[in-house]
């Protein structure tokens, strides 16, 4: 079974530059996550649609930060504009219930 | 308080040594209890889930007191290949499908 993919894996950026995360989940998952994990933390929560829709964005920071799933499958997670604080793996998560499953991450430098 | 605390560690145990980790949280409410397992830079990996009578897989057992408002991850003979990040993942069932919120982990480096 094919597992939740993630693009683009590793991506170095200057501050107030964009950036954008693709997100591919599992097939049938009808709920898909965006976290964000700074380095020594565990995951933190950033979105979480439902289909094509957001049940929670409520830790996204949304002057710079938005989230979309077209058609209830692959999402798009953009930054614009990036700041140094927002260095981190950006971790997409699908799931048919409770449990996750995780692509690899995207690793996310801001210089 | 945060919601989700665990000890980072790091714990540094001999191969065959038993290691115990404590997770508390601070939501009452919370309905569903799971472990995650983190390796160095890769992503995070269910472990196993925690049941109200507490359950074991192999080597692990997990444990949760409702009263006191945490769980716990016992690994027994620890094996090299055990060293990771364990994440605690605390979770309410309702609205919002969940709402899992993850610890910041706990490091285990099992040595030979």
């Amino acid at each position: 079974e094919a597992g939740v993919a993630q693009s683009p894996r590793y991506k170095i950026i200057e501050k107030r530059q964009s950036v954008a995360f693709w997100c591919n989940p599992i097939s049938g998952h009808a709920t898909l996550y965006w976290y964000q994990q700074i380095l020594g933390q565990g995951p933190k929560l950033l979105i979480q649609f439902q289909n094509n829709g957001v049940v929670d964005d409520s830790q996204l920071p949304k002057d710079r930060f938005s989230a979309e799933r077209l058609k209830g499958v692959d999402s798009t997670l953009k930054i614009q504009p990036a700041k140094l604080e927002d260095s981190a793996v950006y971790l997409c998560a699908s799931s048919p219930g409770l449990k996750l499953f995780f692509g690899s991450g995207t690793q996310l430098s801001v210089l | 308080r945060k919601e989700v605390e665990q000890d980072p560690g790091p714990f540094n145990v001999p191969e065959g040594a038993t290691v115990a980790f404590n997770c508390t949280y601070s939501n009452s409410a919370s309905q569903s209890f799971f472990w995650y397992r983190q390796d160095c830079r890769k992503e995070p990996k269910l472990l196993m889930s925690v049941y109200s009578s507490g359950n074991e897989d192999g080597r692990f057992t997990a444990q949760l007191n409702r009263a006191s408002q945490y769980i716990s991850l016992l690994i027994r003979d620890s094996k090299l290949s055990d060293s990771a990040t364990y994440l605690c993942v605390v979770g309410l069932i309702g609205g919002s499908q969940g709402n899992l919120i993850f610890g910041k982990g706990t490091k285990l480096s099992v040595k030979p």
